[in-house]
């Protein structure tokens, strides 16, 4: 059965680092792409970008680039989403999804406040 | 970026059929445009439904199909129940790898 199951929410000061994770199972990690997606609470899906892991490809959406890293670590069969410098409008669920977005991952809520 | 666009929100009759749209500011969506369609209902992650313009997954309820029709992507429910009120995503892709999602439609059953 395939999961992707995603770390716990998160509460982060502006200006702080955050990094969170995918786990995928119940396939081949580095067979698949990887995308995220944001949720801002409320609002619709934003495409973030993708990665493969197979051999660390990323792809951001133009919105994205430069505000997030995407990465993964097949050693470990996961992939991450970070922020070097959070801001308040970072504040939204997070969801990572295998290509194909056909199996999701639960969501990683972020709030970021002051 | 393109800007993909959806009805904001449709209401259709228990039993009854609606047609749900997706278009792009770049013109007629094509499948080229791999078009995609979500179901979420509130506090669950999206649901796949339709992938590549026509296509089921194993999980898709029989009563939604995928189709083009007057150069948009199209939802189209025959037979809704009660348990298909919820939001609807589509998502195109585009030239470069990029994808965009419409902003959604709320759809009613009622």
């Amino acid at each position: 059965e395939v999961q992707l199951v995603q770390s716990g929410a998160e509460v982060r000061k502006p200006g702080e680092s955050l990094k969170i994770s995918c786990t995928p199972s119940g396939y081949t990690f580095t067979a698949y792409w990887i995308g995220w997606v944001r949720q801002v609470p409320g609002k619709g899906l934003d495409w973030m970008g993708l990665i493969y892991p197979g051999d660390s490809d990323t792809r951001y959406s133009p919105s994205f680039q430069g505000q997030v890293t995407i990465s993964a670590d097949k050693s470990i069969s996961t992939a991450y989403l970070q922020w070097s410098s959070l801001k308040a409008s970072d504040t939204a669920i997070y969801y990572c999804t295998r290509y194909g977005l056909d199996y999701w991952g639960q969501g990683t809520l972020v709030t970021v406040s002051s | 970026q393109a800007v993909v666009t959806q009805e904001p929100s449709l209401t259709v009759s228990p039993g009854g059929t609606v047609t749900l749209t997706c278009g792009s500011s770049t013109g007629a969506v094509t499948t080229g445009h791999y078009p995609y369609w979500f179901q979420q209902k509130p506090g669950q992650a999206p649901r796949a439904l339709i992938y590549d313009t026509t296509n089921k997954h194993s999980w898709t309820p029989a009563r939604f199909s995928g189709s083009l029709l007057g150069g948009k992507a199209a939802l189209t429910l025959s037979g809704a129940q009660p348990e298909d009120e919820a939001e609807f995503y589509c998502l195109l892709s585009y030239s470069g790898g990029r994808r965009v999602f419409g902003g959604g439609t709320k759809l009613t059953v009622l």
